[in-house]
């Protein structure tokens, strides 16, 4: 079974309009974190946002949000207000405790629209 | 933040032959990983290690060899390159507040 699963191969988003980017995890561990990535063009990963498995609280980090679902095994990136530099592609990722590994999504292409 | 370094950025080579790449941190971390990035499959675990002479296998090992002689360098040894081999591959270590990923800048590599 896939660990992290992005269903949105591309998406498109108004300039200055919010997105939602999916992601769903399968893990039984009750420790673990999430993660999203951005790449952009020029190829380099970008640490976005983070969330433990045991936070309370959505994490929030500028323009993005993580939400947060538990029950529902998802961890959804919401970016507000879009601009023009957010078109790239967005990897989610999760960590299980066993040897720090990570697993990442087959990743999300944004494109903003002027 | 940690100065990774990746050797070479850039390679071709044709199949059969025996390849390495190097990834060079500066900090002394102890988890060093290497993924393979392809269209429609993200990133994919290789190997990772998490202290010297300390590695452990990923999602998509196969054709893959590591070695981690020294804490700052973690090599990657395809021991004889096939064209599914053809990818970006990505060194990481965890660092920051949360663990998280830091990479390198990537190599890309060409089996023809």
């Amino acid at each position: 079974a896939q660990k992290i699963t992005q269903t949105q191969p591309g998406m498109f988003v108004q300039e200055k309009e919010a997105v939602t980017l999916d992601c769903t995890y399968d893990t039984s561990d009750p420790s673990y974190g999430l993660f999203w990535y951005k790449q952009p063009s020029s190829g380099e990963m970008i640490f976005l946002i983070y969330q433990g498995s045991y936070d309370q609280q959505n994490a929030t980090e500028g323009r993005y949000s993580l939400n947060f679902q538990k029950a529902r095994k998802s961890a959804n990136l919401v970016i507000s207000a879009s601009q023009l530099g957010d078109s790239a592609m967005y990897f989610c990722a999760m960590r299980e405790p066993k040897g720090n590994q990570f697993y990442f999504g087959t990743g999300t292409s944004l494109t903003v629209i002027p | 933040d940690a100065g990774i370094t990746q050797s070479p950025r850039h390679k071709v080579t044709e199949t059969g032959t025996p390849v390495t790449l190097r990834c060079h941190q500066t900090e002394n971390h102890r988890y060093m990983y290497w993924y393979r990035q392809d269209p429609g499959h993200g990133l994919r675990l290789i190997h990772y290690s998490y202290g010297v002479k300390d590695t452990d296998k990923g999602e998509v090992s196969d054709g893959y060899s590591v070695s981690r002689s020294k804490t700052e360098d973690f090599l990657l040894t395809l021991e004889s390159a096939t064209s599914s081999q053809t990818s970006v591959y990505f060194c990481a270590i965890s660092q920051g507040s949360y663990n998280e990923q830091f990479f390198g800048p990537g190599t890309r590599l060409t089996v023809l």
